[in-house]
């Protein structure tokens, strides 16, 4: 079945860091693909996401290329900052069958240091 | 802007009891989805609905039920509560159309003592 692998964490950075979150998956066809944040003490928001290959989303300076050809979206931020300090999800929705469900990676933590 | 509901940001209740929790949509979505998150195991989903009155099961249904008798409203249901049901429950919506984004609530933290 369809799955999601993200690179464990926690990922601890210094303020102005370069970012990159790894995510690959596997899926049949051609899934959508997203990333969603979680704020401490709160619920997951939508961070960006990718219809197709080569799209690339971008939200608040973080940015993820849809890669068919290493079934990968991986997140990049260019210089992170103490308050992108959260948890980070990687996800997918297939286009076989049911396309209701999100398919979930277990998430990264980010710590972002001043 | 998008608004999904839940009812309590902290619940503690005890074994053997009949919980709800509930969950409100504002945005006229078809679906709404029940998660819970527990650390080291994602995000893993419990029931779904796709439409008023359905529902069908997700990854770990077995404890839980669920009801949607109004389109903007979801509830979860634990019939029994047992110290295993502690965790972060978190509600989501979105529209029935192909690849559209799930909207989140801030999440439910139930303890069962």
């Amino acid at each position: 079945g369809d799955s999601v692998t993200q690179m464990e964490g926690p990922v601890t950075l210094s303020e102005e860091a370069f970012l990159t979150i790894n995510c690959t998956y596997t899926a049949t066809g051609y899934p959508s693909l997203f990333w969603y944040v979680q704020y401490p003490g709160e619920g997951l928001q939508l961070l960006l996401k990718a219809t197709k290959a080569d799209d690339k989303g971008s939200n608040k300076g973080f940015e993820a290329t849809y890669r068919k050809e290493t079934t990968s979206f991986h997140l990049e931020k260019g210089s992170v900052q103490v308050s992108d300090s959260a948890v980070y999800f990687c996800a997918l929705i297939g286009r076989a069958g049911n396309n209701r469900k999100l398919i979930w990676g277990l998430g990264t933590s980010l710590a972002v240091n001043p | 802007d998008v608004k999904v509901t839940q009812s309590s940001r902290y619940l503690v209740k005890r074994t053997g009891e009949k919980v709800f929790l509930e969950c409100v949509q504002d945005m006229d979505h078809e679906n709404m989805f029940w998660y819970r998150q527990d650390p080291g195991l994602g995000l893993r989903l419990i029931y779904f609905s796709y439409d008023v009155k359905m529902k069908e099961k997700g990854d770990i249904p077995e404890g839980y039920s669920v009801s949607r008798e109004k389109k903007e409203r979801f509830s979860l249901i634990l019939e029994s509560a047992s110290t295993n049901q502690t965790s972060m429950y978190l509600c989501a919506s979105s529209l029935a159309q192909v690849n559209q984004p799930q909207h989140f609530g801030d999440g439910t933290r139930l303890s069962i003592l």
